[in-house]
């Protein structure tokens, strides 16, 4: 079967730095993917790992470690508009190449 | 390049009617997934259309149907509507929906049902 787990929720201050986990088990594996979700609004694309890892892209890095199922999203220089869910999914060929979905980490930046 | 739309974007109905969500993929992804998705359950996997078949499918029953087009255009179908079936339901598209690689899928905004 399929399994990921990720926090929550999460709270952290404009400025700082945030790391949200996610765990995987799935009888598959062809990459993973973090989306950014604001409240009301479709999923949009962050990032994506298929190799061990960081891959950064300006603010936002991702890390994986294929062998322990663990990835992890982090932000920097929080601002408050990345107040939003963040959505850890993997791509599974066990699944038909699909994806399954973490159930999302509700981050709020506080002032 | 327009990105992926969805029609209706609110939609009231009562248990027992049916009701079919539209989905426009972006101009040439070939590939459409539907999505559920509810506070308590998260993003769920319905199915996915690549080239007018369906390709792979989720766990949900037989009330929940879809089909897509020879312009990749898609439509899913619930049947019987039930209480639960309220949430919002989300279709995505990507490039080729082929094997591996980076095929990112792009989202639409959303059709949100309310089952009453």
């Amino acid at each position: 079967g399929q399994n990921i787990d990720q926090p929550t929720e999460m709270t952290a201050t404009e400025g700082a730095i945030v790391q949200i986990n996610c765990t995987y088990q799935t009888s598959g594996f062809n990459g993973l993917f973090w989306y950014q979700q604001h409240a009301g609004e479709a999923p949009t694309f962050l990032s994506y790992n298929v190799l061990d890892g960081l891959e950064e892209k300006g603010r936002f890095s991702s890390f994986l470690s294929r062998s322990k199922g663990y990835s992890y999203l982090l932000l920097k220089e929080l601002q408050m508009k990345d107040s939003a869910s963040y959505l850890c999914a993997v791509r599974d060929p066990g699944y038909g190449q699909n994806f399954v979905f973490g159930p999302g980490t509700r981050l709020s930046v506080l002032p | 390049k327009a990105g992926v739309t969805q029609t209706p974007r609110y939609l009231i109905k009562t248990r027992g009617q049916q009701v079919t969500l539209s989905c426009s993929p972006i101009s040439g992804h070939r590939s459409v997934s539907w999505y559920q998705q509810t506070p308590g359950q998260g993003l769920q996997f319905l199915f996915e259309y690549f080239s007018e078949t369906q390709r792979n499918k989720g766990n949900f029953p037989g009330r929940f149907s879809g089909r897509q087009f020879s312009n990749s255009r898609s439509e899913m179908n619930v049947s019987t509507l039930e209480l639960g079936d309220s949430a919002l339901y989300l279709c995505a598209s990507s490039l080729a929906g082929l094997a591996g690689g980076v095929d990112t899928q792009y989202f639409g905004p959303g059709t949100r049902l309310t089952v009453l």
